[in-house]
């Protein structure tokens, strides 16, 4: 089974703090994503990858960096978190060819205060 | 801006009942239509999907209807039952896109 994780389940961090959101996946696949899932929102995409030092603007980018440096990893960086940050982030990877047949990480529950 | 339209927000069936949940969508390049499934504490899991080249696919007891005129689909649960108890997304994309588009949600609970 294709598995994605999510270095952290719970992070609670400070407005102005610098945050690094990390994600592994270790089934070879080429396209790397980075949702948010807020209530009410349903998931919405802040950037993706489609190959290593590859990275493309999502529906939701402001705010927000990514890096690839490797294959099977796929970071979100926050420079300065703010509390409209707040959220779930959710990790995600397909085989080449799109964003068809996302499978998602656990999730990270991040509380800006 | 795309969009996809879920309803309802939540629902609430008894146990053998049937759940349907409805998405309309208005990018009609959209050829690619998913159902991803989320239980608490877990991420979404890909479940069903349809592309618009035919009207209906079945698995197991889960159903999608396709209405490519309308530019609406639907997820039947036949037989509900406690253990589908989650989260249902619709989606949309267009194939070899990477920007897949998520109705807002659907949370399902099955009455014993």
């Amino acid at each position: 089974d294709v598995k994605v994780t999510q270095s952290s389940r719970y992070l609670v961090k400070r407005t102005g703090e610098k945050v690094f959101l990390e994600c592994v996946q270790d089934m070879d696949h080429e396209n790397m994503f980075w949702y948010r899932q807020d209530p009410g929102l349903g998931l919405r995409l802040i950037y993706f990858s489609y190959d290593v030092k590859m990275k493309e603007k999502g529906d939701i980018p402001e705010g927000y960096s990514v890096s690839r440096e490797k294959k099977e990893r796929f970071s979100l960086i926050l420079e300065s978190a703010s509390t409209n940050q707040t959220s779930m982030y959710l990790c995600a990877s397909s085989l080449s060819g799109g964003g068809e047949k996302l499978f998602f990480g656990s999730g990270t529950q991040l509380s800006v205060l | 801006q795309q969009q996809v339209k879920q309803s309802p927000q939540s629902l609430i069936v008894q146990k053998g009942g049937i759940s349907i949940i409805n998405c309309a969508y208005e990018n009609t390049a959209f050829d690619y239509f998913p159902w991803y499934q989320q239980f608490p504490g877990k991420g979404p899991a890909l479940l069903i999907a349809i592309r618009p080249d035919v009207s209906e696919k079945k698995e197991g007891r889960f159903t999608i209807s396709f209405n490519k005129s309308a530019k609406q689909f639907s997820l039947h649960i036949m037989d509900s039952q406690p253990g589908d108890s989650a989260t249902y997304f619709c989606a949309a994309i267009n194939t070899g896109g990477f920007k897949t588009i998520f109705g807002a949600g659907t949370r399902l609970f099955v009455k014993a």
